[in-house]
């Protein structure tokens, strides 16, 4: 079985210019979601999806930050315009459904560095 | 939502046990989960334990759970190498999971 598929696996930008990750969960995985990872700290929840429809995204900052997964399969989250503060990994895990909320498969997560 | 706390960092001789420990807020949580991250990587679920139990053990782990005291201890027996990484511990609240800041374990020869 095929894990979660994340790229890039590595992006640096400059301040203010966009960037987009992209994540393949699982197949059959219904629940998406999308985690940022600072360093020394552990994941916080930015994005949950069940299918195609976002039902936490209580965490994302809308100001700057989308996601999308339009078909709920793949799935891509957006940053425009990135700030310093944005450098971080960004990781992508699936789960069969919400009954599996804790049994996440992660993918190896996107770092983003911006200068 | 569940804040969970943990101790940074353990160093640990090979062939010795390890115990990492773990507080946690939210007395309703259903389960709690061990995470492990190696370097580079995403993270990857060890094992996790349902509320209504004290203890669990799979191979060389086992999972503590003290209800009453909020507080969750994984011990990996004859620790390896291979368990150089960084363990997160987390809770499962309103449909997610809150982790922990992680545990960064070293094991020396």
């Amino acid at each position: 079985e095929a894990g979660v598929v994340q790229s890039p696996r590595y992006k640096i930008i400059e301040k203010k210019q966009p960037v987009a990750f992209w994540c393949n969960p699982i197949s059959g995985h219904n629940t998406l979601y999308w985690y940022l990872q600072n360093l020394g700290q552990g994941p916080e929840l930015l994005i949950r999806y069940e299918n195609e429809e976002a039902v936490d995204d209580s965490q994302l900052p809308k100001d700057r930050f989308s996601a999308e997964r339009l078909k709920g399969v793949d799935s891509t989250l957006k940053i425009q315009p990135a700030e310093l503060g944005d450098s971080a990994v960004y990781l992508c895990a699936s789960s069969r459904g919400t009954g599996n909320i804790g049994e996440l498969f992660f993918g190896e997560g996107s770092r983003l560095t911006v200068l | 939502g569940e804040d969970v706390e943990q101790s940074l960092f353990l160093s640990v001789r090979e062939g010795d046990s390890s115990v990492i420990n773990c507080t946690y807020t939210d007395s309703s949580s259903t389960y709690l989960y061990w995470y492990k991250q190696e370097p580079g990587a995403g993270l990857q679920l060890l094992t996790y334990i349902f509320s209504n139990m004290d203890m669990k053990q799979d191979q060389r782990l086992t999972v503590l759970l003290n209800k009453k005291d909020k507080h969750l201890s994984l011990r990996i027996a004859d620790t390896q190498t291979g368990d150089s990484a960084i363990y997160f511990c987390a809770g499962r609240g309103d449909y997610k999971l809150s982790f922990g800041a992680g545990t960064t374990v070293t094991v020396r020869a």
